[in-house]
């Protein structure tokens, strides 16, 4: 079990541009979450993942962004037109459907000139 | 809603020193409960969890947690910090608002170790 993983660590992007982060969970992981983390505050929650199933999307993600699980495997997470308030780490976790406890990956962190 | 609250946003203690961060909640039932610890630059790794049960938890690292319901809290300490703890500490708790188990953080305490 290698953990969770994302890819890219790090992107700099020009406003306007888009960008595509992708999430590997823990294999097995049903359940697959997408967070975003800005300076000096805690990760908020984007979007929730039930196998290829997107079951819930927080009222931060606006319709610039787009995630998509598409064999219930990994996940991507894109934004469109970037802006340079999308500046932030963008954290994947993954968890079992039996248990609460959310694995997270190292994050991505964008920023955006 | 639910919430947290982590009331210390920096925290500096001598290594060698005991540590106690604060953690409050706000949730009418017994809540899950958790400490997550960042690094510079990396993601979040699990200290430690509250489901039920034994109010005190143990976590790795050396770290423990106490479960009080009756302050809402859920603090976390250490008898014995190391340089290596320096790094910042959330606290967070499940959303039984939504259905889907997302967390909800607190803002998050920074750690400072001097030697």
């Amino acid at each position: 079990d290698t953990g969770v993983s994302q890819d890219p660590r790090h992107k700099i992007t020009k406003r306007g541009q888009n960008v595509t982060f992708r999430c590997d969970p823990i294999s097995e992981h049903n359940r697959l979450y997408w967070y975003r983390q800005t300076l000096g505050q805690g990760p908020e929650f984007l979007t929730y993942f039930q196998n290829e199933a997107q079951l819930e999307k927080s009222r931060l993600l606006s319709d610039r962004f787009s995630a998509e699980r598409p064999k219930g495997s990994f996940s991507t997470l894109e934004i469109q037109r970037t802006e340079q308030g999308d500046s932030a780490m963008y954290l994947c976790a993954s968890s079992t459907l039996s248990e609460e406890t959310q694995y997270f990956g190292p994050g991505t962190r964008l920023l955006v000139l | 809603a639910q919430s947290v609250t982590q009331p210390d946003i920096h925290i500096t203690v001598s290594e060698g020193a005991s540590l106690e961060l604060r953690c409050n909640y706000s949730y009418g039932a017994t809540p899950y409960l958790f400490w997550y610890v960042q690094s510079p630059g990396q993601g979040l790794q699990l200290l430690l969890k509250y489901f039920s049960g034994d109010t005190l938890v143990q976590g790795i690292k050396g770290f423990e947690a106490e479960f009080k319901r009756s302050q809402s809290s859920f603090n976390l300490r250490k008898p014995s910090v190391h340089w290596s703890d320096a790094a910042e500490y959330f606290c967070a708790v499940v959303d039984y608002g939504g259905s889907q188990g997302n967390l909800i953080f607190g803002k998050g305490t920074k750690l400072s170790v001097k030697p």
